[in-house]
């Protein structure tokens, strides 16, 4: 039973396009993220969420629209796709211990044509 | 704010040899320290966290880090590798307080050869 799952994992598209990420996490954890990868592998946060709040928001273009409609789901809608928006999106949730570990999604890798 | 520098890009090494990499952080705060993994076309995977007490932190697959404060250094190590640790290796950072928020390293990437 996958404790953070995404779907899809993988998504083609042309530009212009508007495409979702899903995600939903069974561990029961309150904080939900997504992160983006690019082609150089760099990983950089996106946004969190904390029991369905918006509580972080890094520099991301306003195509980018988080929703979290429960604190197990976290979706990622991305409008007017653009060639640069191709990367692998990571889904991520970590427990209120604040340990700091967080668990990951397998990824959603997008290409834009 | 916080900055980690993964000092090398890629780590060639041979099966069963040993292997370091290296990561420094910079941070006004204090921070829990991590490594993770991630194979191919895979997800990240925790290896190992510093979060206080002993600077020596053992985590899965025989992997090690230590955490120098004066150095602001929390390097990897494992003593012999095989080639199924072949894989990217990620060095993170999150502040004591407030929310989780992991900041990363560029990666590096640990190629072993038979």
């Amino acid at each position: 039973d996958t404790a953070v799952s995404q779907t899809p994992k993988y998504l083609v598209t042309q530009m212009g396009n508007d495409k979702s990420i899903k995600c939903e996490q069974n561990l029961g954890h309150d904080t939900m993220y997504w992160y983006k990868q690019d082609s150089k592998k760099f990983l950089k946060i996106m946004f969190s969420y904390n029991n369905k709040e918006l509580i972080i928001n890094e520099t991301v273009p306003n195509r980018f629209s988080p929703k979290s409609p429960d604190k197990a789901h976290l979706n990622l809608h991305i409008n007017s796709l653009e060639l640069g928006d191709s990367a692998v999106y990571f889904c991520a949730s970590t427990p209120q211990d604040h340990t700091g570990e967080l668990f990951f999604g397998e990824g959603s890798r997008l290409t834009v044509l | 704010a916080q900055s980690v520098t993964q000092l090398d890009s890629q780590v060639p090494v041979f099966e069963e040899a040993p292997v370091e990499l290296r990561c420094n952080y910079s941070s006004s705060v204090s921070v829990y320290l991590f490594w993770y993994v991630q194979y191919p076309n895979q997800g990240l995977q925790l290896l190992l966290k510093y979060l206080s007490g002993s600077t020596l932190v053992k985590g899965i697959n025989g992997f090690e880090a230590e955490f120098n404060k004066s150095q602001t250094s929390f390097h990897l190590r494992k003593p012999s590798v095989h080639i199924s640790d072949t894989a990217e290796y990620f060095c993170a950072v999150t502040p004591f307080s407030g929310y989780n928020k992991l900041i990363f390293g560029a990666g590096t990437r640990l190629a072993v050869h038979p």
